[in-house]
């Protein structure tokens, strides 16, 4: 059983460019989050999804940020029109319940716009 | 507010040494405490999960404990390693039907020989 994959494990991106971060969440596992950490900061949650749903994306900022977990497939957060202060590494969990239960980090995305 | 504050923000101990990182929190209503090891460009990985009736839990060299009266944990870690040295994360969740993760900032360990 493989663990949460994200990819790509770096991304680089120039200003105005589209980010797009993929995790795939551990097998039987429905529930996944998003969460950002900046340099020398702690996590900050983004959304949190369960198949075809966003039940919380209060971490979101309004714009260019968007977040899916399609039925098939893994989940996508995309980062539209990318500015320097995205540059962060972002990092997905999943969980087979609710988050009652243990959450499964992936390796993170390091973007970097340039 | 919902919060969880961890000390020291940094230490550095030497290898073989014992310590005792602190977390504190104001979370309500309560529902698990967790402990994560994050190595440097490397995701969270659990270390122990605790409820609100469980008092300690281990995991080889390192040992949680929870005061749900005070809200307060601590993670113990004895006979360092220099494989020890990472950010150590208090996480609290919330039983709420939303996302109900609160992260703390993290305490950085350095463990030197």
């Amino acid at each position: 059983n493989a663990g949460v994959m994200q990819n790509p494990r770096h991304l680089v991106r120039r200003r105005g460019q589209e980010a797009r971060l993929r995790c795939s969440p551990m097998k039987g596992h429905s529930h996944v989050y998003w969460y950002r950490q900046l340099p020398e900061e702690g996590l900050k949650f983004m959304v949190y999804l369960q198949k075809e749903n966003i039940i919380d994306e209060s971490g979101m900022p309004k714009e260019r940020f968007s977040a899916e977990f399609p039925k098939e497939g893994p989940s996508i957060l995309r980062i539209q029109q990318v500015v320097r202060g995205d540059s962060a590494a972002y990092f997905c969990a999943s969980s087979p319940t609710s988050s009652d239960t243990e959450a499964f980090f992936g390796q993170g995305t390091r973007l970097t716009v340039v | 507010k919902n919060q969880v504050e961890q000390s020291p923000q940094s230490l550095i101990i030497l290898e073989g040494k014992n310590c005792t990182l602190q977390c504190n929190y104001t979370v309500s209503p309560f529902s698990n405490l967790r402990w994560y090891k994050q190595d440097t460009g490397r995701g969270p990985v659990s270390l122990t999960i605790m409820t609100f009736s469980e008092n300690t839990k281990s995991n080889g060299r390192y040992t949680a404990t929870l005061d749900a009266d005070t809200k307060q944990s601590s993670l113990h870690i004895t006979a360092s390693q220099l494989s020890d040295s990472a950010s150590y994360i208090c996480v609290v969740s919330v039983r709420q039907a939303g996302t109900a993760l609160i992260f703390g900032k993290g305490t950085t360990l350095s463990v030197s020989s």
